[in-house]
């Protein structure tokens, strides 16, 4: 059974705190992706990284960095936290695309629950 | 700017009901148009996808409609039941955009009993 793994739930942090979210898949999967989702605005792309070491940024990309060290895990880390990050965050993993025209699903967590007092 | 517009945004019906959610997108360059159901707690997953070169696509009660003149594409839902209760997200992407998606805003659904 496919799984990614997000290290918490809920997560309540200060404005100005560093916040680190973590997440891991165990599908051998090489594109791993962050979204924070928004009522009304759906899913948006903070970042993407489609190899070790390598990201690239999505559409929200801004106050917001990545890391990926190992293949299986992509960091999400809020630099200086702000009320306006509070939001649910997903990750998700997919093959990458081998072919032209070919397309792979996108397996997510379960999302975690970031409130920025 | 969105460039894919999901409606309506929350949606009732009746067991057995048809609910249908509509997208519209503007970038000719989309070639796959996936749909991705989340209930509640869990994350979104994969419920079905076609691809422009056909105008509908049928797995068990879910249906995808695409009119690709129109640039615009459907999930209807046949006998609706309250399991189907969750948000709907349609999504698209573009050739060689390594797997990258770009999701409405998406539909929250309610199936009564």
């Amino acid at each position: 059974d496919v799984k990614v793994t997000q290290s918490s739930r809920y997560l309540v942090k200060r404005t100005g705190e560093k916040v680190f979210l973590e997440c891991v898949q165990d599908m051998d999967h090489e594109n791993m992706f962050w979204y924070r989702q928004d009522p009304g605005l759906g899913l948006r792309l903070i970042y993407f990284s489609y190899d070790v070491k390598m990201k690239e940024k999505g559409d929200i990309p801004e106050g917001y960095s990545v890391s990926r060290e190992k293949k299986e895990r992509f960091s999400l880390i809020l630099e200086s936290a702000s009320t306006n990050q509070t939001s649910m965050y997903l990750c998700a993993s997919s093959f990458w695309t081998s072919g032209v025209g070919v397309h792979n699903e996108q397996f997510f967590g379960p999302g975690t629950r970031l409130t920025v007092l | 700017q969105q460039q894919v517009k999901q409606s309506p945004q929350s949606l009732i019906v009746q067991k057995g009901g048809i609910p249908i959610i509509n997208c519209a997108y503007e970038n000719t360059a989309f070639d796959y148009f996936p749909w991705y159901q989340q209930f509640p707690g869990k994350g979104p997953a994969l419920l079905i996808a076609i691809r422009p070169d056909v105008s509908e696509k049928k797995e068990g009660r879910f249906t995808i409609s695409f009119n690709k003149s129109a640039k615009q594409f459907s999930l209807h839902i046949m006998d609706s039941q309250p399991g189907d209760s969750a948000t709907y997200f349609c999504a698209a992407s573009r050739l060689n955009a390594g797997n990258m998606l770009t999701f409405g805003g998406g539909t929250r659904l309610m199936v009564k009993p």
